[in-house]
């Protein structure tokens, strides 16, 4: 069954740090998505990625933050200057297509420590 | 003001027994998703219902959508100790994101 990868698994990274975290989508998905969980706490919506650019993006994904998708497999998050309050679990997620039931297939998450 | 509040936030359970878990709103919503995540892993989509009073079933499980399109319930019958998990709801908005509710925090014991 198709699933979405996420590397790495565990990310530690120094504050002011710059990180990228990859995902690979579901091959036949048009639409991408970046959440993050801090412990404890809900998943909270990043952005959305449709057709090379993005769709929707929350507060939480200010300047620090971008999305690319480099290649036709690769979906990346970059934190430009990691802060404490970065850390969490990231996750990506992906869909079919546009409209109907937006139904969204989540990797198993990065786990970003920002020391 | 929270978009869904779920309740219980946690339960603990015997084995056996038979629970219900509560997503509300005061929104409509075109759809609603539920989600179980366990610890250090993604949610997993379980079901999506769409048309007011949808009832789903996915073996043990009983999902159904309020008439009025604002709340959703989720049954378990007779839990296993492998339903233990975070139980959320989640609803779409503006650029296919989703919102989730706080999550329902199932514990069931042997």
């Amino acid at each position: 069954e198709p699933e979405v990868t996420q590397t790495p698994s565990h990310q530690v990274t120094q504050m002011g740090q710059e990180v990228i975290l990859r995902c690979v989508p579901i091959s036949n998905h048009l639409y991408f998505y970046w959440y993050r969980q801090i412990l404890g706490q809900k998943v909270e919506f990043l952005v959305s990625f449709y057709n090379n650019e993005i769709s929707e993006k929350s507060e939480i994904f200010d300047d620090q933050f971008s999305v690319e998708r480099p290649d036709g497999s690769n979906f990346t998050l970059k934190i430009r200057s990691t802060k404490l309050e970065d850390s969490a679990m990231y996750f990506c997620a992906s869909s079919e297509g546009r409209g109907g039931l937006y139904e969204q297939y989540f990797g198993p998450g990065t786990r970003l420590t920002v020391t | 003001t929270q978009l869904l509040e779920q309740s219980p936030q946690f339960l603990s359970i015997q084995e056996g027994e038979n629970l219900t878990v509560y997503c509300n709103s005061s929104s409509v919503f075109s759809s609603l998703q539920w989600y179980r995540q366990e610890p250090g892993e993604g949610p997993v989509l379980l079901v999506t219902v769409v048309t007011g009073g949808e009832v789903k079933k996915l073996k043990r499980l009983t999902f159904q959508f309020g008439d009025a399109r604002k709340d959703s319930s989720l049954h378990i019958t007779a839990a296993q100790p492998g339903d233990t998990g975070l139980y959320l709801c989640a609803v779409p908005g503006a650029g296919n994101m989703l919102t989730f509710g706080g999550g329902t925090r199932l514990m069931v014991k042997p």
